[in-house]
């Protein structure tokens, strides 16, 4: 089975500059996160979709953060502009169910993002 | 709203020794706990979980948690530690009802030395 596939896996660019990461769920996964993860610190929520409506986007800075899941497969995760405190790890996951109690989340192996 | 507290960022081991990477949680609601392990440039994988039940749950690679919640404690061991399990570890809540995410701690890097 395909896991979650994300990319570019690295990426620098400049603050002020704008930047998109791609994730692709498992097939048939109805529920996507995106997850921020800066160095030293545990992966914090995003935004997370069920199918293609957001559920949860609470801890997204929508002045600067968009996300989209198009036909609840695919998602993109845009900065714009991006700040050097976005410099980060932003992993993307996906789940069969709505929760984490009787099934499992996926991670990808996570886009680093540098912000100089 | 949910916390987790890992109360060690890093935890030095020699090979074949003990190991117990300690979390601390807070919850006004019923949750489940997980711990997840990530390897350098990899992703979160899921070691073990606690739903209900038995108090003491089995995961990968020998690993074990053991919940206490009076304590709100899930503190996470292994008897014998390997080279193969230097990685960072991570302690993580869900609230059981509704449309639940993961909230995690900030981590314990397990360092394991021969």
């Amino acid at each position: 089975e395909a896991g979650v596939a994300q990319s570019p896996r690295y990426k620098i660019i400049e603050k002020r500059q704008s930047v998109a990461f791609w994730c692709n769920p498992i097939s048939g996964h109805a529920t996507l996160y995106w997850y921020q993860q800066i160095l030293g610190q545990g992966p914090k929520l995003l935004i997370q979709f069920q199918n293609n409506g957001v559920v949860d986007d609470s801890q997204l800075p929508k002045d600067r953060f968009s996300a989209e899941r198009l036909k609840g497969v695919d998602s993109t995760l845009k900065i714009q502009p991006a700040k050097l405190e976005d410099s980060a790890v932003y992993l993307c996951a996906s789940s069969p169910g709505t929760g984490f109690g009787n099934t499992e989340a996926f991670f990808g192996q996570g886009t680093r993002l540098t912000v100089v | 709203a949910q916390s987790v507290t890992q109360l060690d960022s890093q935890v030095p081991v020699f090979e074949e020794a003990p190991v117990e990477l300690r979390c601390n949680y807070s919850s006004s609601v019923s949750v489940y706990l997980f711990w997840y392990v990530q390897y350098p440039n990899q992703g979160l994988q899921l070691l073990l979980k606690y739903l209900s039940g038995s108090t003491l749950v089995k995961g990968i690679n020998g690993f074990e948690a053991e919940f206490n919640k009076s304590q709100t404690s899930f503190h996470l061991r292994k008897p014998s530690v390997h080279i193969s399990d230097t990685a960072e570890y991570f302690c993580a809540v869900s609230p059981i009802s509704g449309y639940s995410t993961l909230t995690f701690g900030k981590g314990t890097m397990l360092l394991v030395s021969p």
